[in-house]
């Protein structure tokens, strides 16, 4: 079975800090896709940052990260140098073979100033 | 271009009656997903279409839920005999295919069933 796990309801952060929230994942697909998505108060969904179970590197986009621990099965996201405008619902997804696409339960960032 | 268009934003209806969503993908994307999201919830899914057909239909709650995509671009999510449970944010998402293509979403429909 395919699943996410987000252990992180909460998570606050100082301005200018960087951040790690959590994610790991269960599957027995050796390829597969993991996407991490924002979704502030207005209810958008917004793709952040990809990587794929065969890359080597960590993927990276501008201040986002993805720490890929493949033997342990994490996705975790790094944001850096945090934002007031970063405050929101954080999500971690996984795509399979089949093309689902499953979600985490998410982790709220709060961003402090 | 534009992005995932769905409408309407929010809609209000009466427990029994029947509703429609509609979503209009992203043009060229090939795949169309549908999820509700309840508030303080991941997306949940409920149907993903590849072109035409109904790829997988497996979230779907009950049979009061179905959803077509008759021409392979727009596609409507139709729930009868709504009941107060069906109130949330559903989400419609396209994408080109591909392990790396990622879900482009709309803004959603709010439904409240009264």
């Amino acid at each position: 079975a395919q699943k996410i796990t987000q252990t992180q309801p909460g998570m606050f952060v100082q301005e200018k800090e960087a951040v790690t929230l959590d994610c790991t994942y269960d599957t027995s697909d050796p390829s597969y896709g993991l996407f991490w998505y924002k979704q502030p108060s207005s209810g958008e969904m917004i793709f952040l940052i990809y990587q794929g179970s065969y890359d080597q590197q960590n993927a990276t986009e501008g201040r986002y990260s993805l720490n890929f621990q493949k033997a342990r099965k994490s996705a975790n996201l790094v944001i850096s140098a945090s934002q007031l405008g970063d405050s929101a619902m954080y999500f971690c997804a996984m795509r399979a073979t089949g093309n689902q696409f499953y979600f985490g339960t998410g982790t709220s960032l709060t961003v402090i100033p | 271009g534009a992005g995932v268009s769905q409408t309407p934003s929010n809609k209000v209806t009466e427990k029994g009656k029947y509703v429609e969503l509609r979503c209009d993908p992203i043009s060229g994307h090939t795949a169309l997903y549908w999820y509700r999201q309840s508030l303080g919830q991941g997306p949940e899914f409920l149907i993903y279409f590849q072109g035409t057909g109904a790829a997988d239909d497996s979230g779907l709650p009950n049979d009061r839920f179905f959803a077509v995509r008759p021409e392979g671009s727009v596609s409507t999510l139709k729930i009868q005999r709504t009941e107060r449970g069906d109130s949330a944010v559903y989400l419609c998402a396209s994408s080109l295919g591909g392990m790396g293509s990622p879900l482009h979403f709309g803004n959603g429909t709010r439904l409240t069933v009264t």
